[in-house]
């Protein structure tokens, strides 16, 4: 059973249209839930951690918020440059490890 | 700005032959992980590391597989008895805490021929 979904698979936007990608998770005891940009051919990297339902954090045109079941990231008039893959990541209670998303590739037509 | 480093970034092996991958962390880190990604795939956890010690491994994880600490800066990851399904890119990341804001490298590209 997928413990952290996430949705879209792909979204192509134009660029300056604003969109939001979600990740639901169905894991207790939630610890910590993470956002990663994936370049092709890379290594994750790190966006934003949140903890708690309600939580917020913002980073030029992206914002990640947290509900008790999901996580939104915003995308404000995104650029070419924001093409990527973006990876959402949950640490709960019952595991010691950090488990992973199938991701949503976003692609920002100029 | 530190980053995690992977050597090789590359690697070609036949079936059923060792490799060793090669990772050096983030120097002041102290939990070290090995994650993969089969071509398509969602990224997924291998093992973590503290203290010398392996913390957690999942069911991938098995006797084929080692991590080891070899000296002060390294972190490698052995995989003995190579399989053709063991072809993947292979993540070492880093964090200064355990299971919080992992810096990964860029990831060695492993084919098992």
């Amino acid at each position: 059973e997928d413990q952290v979904t996430q949705s879209p698979e792909a979204l192509r936007l134009q660029e300056g249209e604003s969109s939001s990608l979600n990740c639901s998770y169905t894991v207790s005891g939630l610890r910590g839930l993470f956002w990663y940009r994936q370049d092709p051919g890379k290594g994750p990297e790190f966006l934003f951690t949140l903890y708690s339902a309600g939580e917020e954090k913002e980073k030029e045109r992206l914002k990640a918020t947290l509900t008790k079941k999901e996580s939104f990231l915003h995308i404000t008039a995104p650029k070419p440059e924001d093409s990527a893959t973006y990876l959402c990541a949950v640490h709960y209670s019952s595991a010691s490890k950090i488990i992973f998303g199938s991701g949503t590739r976003l692609s920002i037509r100029p | 700005e530190p980053e995690v480093t992977q050597t090789p970034s590359h690697q070609v092996t036949q079936m059923g032959q060792e490799v060793i991958l090669r990772c050096v962390p983030i120097s002041n880190h102290l939990y070290f992980y090995w994650y993969r990604q089969i071509l398509g795939q969602k990224v997924e956890f291998l093992v973590s590391f503290y203290n010398n010690e392996i913390s957690e491994k999942s069911e991938i994880f098995d006797d084929q597989f080692s991590v080891e600490r070899p000296d002060g800066s390294n972190f490698t990851l052995k995989i003995r008895s190579t399989k053709l399904e063991d072809s993947a890119m292979y993540f070492c990341a880093s964090s200064g805490q355990r299971n919080e804001k992992l810096f990964f490298g860029s990831g060695t590209q492993l084919s098992v021929l």
